[in-house]
């Protein structure tokens, strides 16, 4: 399986900081990564796929990038409603699988 | 506006079976892959079941934990998405929620959409 590592697992930011998250996976994906943002007790949203393509509806201030192993999900400006939970996701291979998850708090 | 509504969760015993269901709507339902992913209890997201669609023949995978045990299913005729499990043990207690997954540019499906999940707690 290939196994997806994310860091950091947690970061405290500041409202209007810029945010960057890494995801590596064990093998190479290509560009078949997807990013999801969690808030506490709801259902995950899907932000990005294919890397760097934003979901519809999600704001520019979301952007993504890498491709191979080694991926980043970036947020600018950071917003109180951007206070979660994020995941990265391999879709290259079965099983799918995700990364631990980053959760972002409000430093 | 996408919507998925599961349905069926609740509690059962170990060795126990459930039959979770999901309504899609929104969304041209056949032409979509559809996945079931589930999230323990203060834990991150695993990957249950895929299936794909009627161009190819409505294939399934499943993760290892599952496989054998669990059954994804789909009838486009009714927009629904089902997941039969059997078997059932306590670390399947999860909220499992249902995903439609569309292609990319090189035809690799990814989960575009979520339904709000539904609780299945596995314990005597």
């Amino acid at each position: 399986d290939i196994q997806m590592t994310q860091s950091p697992s947690s970061l405290s930011a500041s409202v209007g900081d810029r945010v960057t998250i890494t995801c590596r996976a064990s093998q190479v994906i290509n560009n078949h990564l997807a990013w999801f943002q969690q808030k506490p007790g709801k259902a995950p949203k899907s932000l990005i796929y294919a890397a760097s393509s934003l979901q519809g509806g999600v704001p520019s201030k979301f952007s993504g990038s890498g491709s191979g192993t080694d991926f980043t999900l970036t947020i600018n400006s950071l917003q109180p409603e951007d206070f979660a939970t994020y995941y990265c996701q391999q879709y290259n291979t079965y099983p799918l699988t995700f990364g631990g998850g980053t959760k972002v708090e409000i430093k | 506006e996408v919507q998925l509504v599961e349905s069926g969760g609740g509690w059962v015993q170990p060795g126990g079976s459930l039959r979770l269901s999901c309504a899609a709507s929104g969304l041209t339902f056949s032409d979509h892959y559809m996945d079931w992913v589930r999230q323990a209890p203060g834990k991150g997201l695993e990957w249950v079941a895929r299936i794909r669609n009627r161009a190819k023949s409505y294939t399934t995978e499943y993760a290892a934990s599952v496989e054998g045990r669990f059954t994804i299913s789909r009838d486009d005729s009714k927009n629904s998405l089902f997941l039969q499990m059997h078997s059932l043990k306590i670390e399947d207690t999860a909220m499992y929620y249902c995903a439609s997954s569309a292609g990319d540019s090189s035809l690799f499906y990814f989960v575009a959409n979520w339904g709000q999940g539904d609780l299945v707690t596995v314990s005597s």
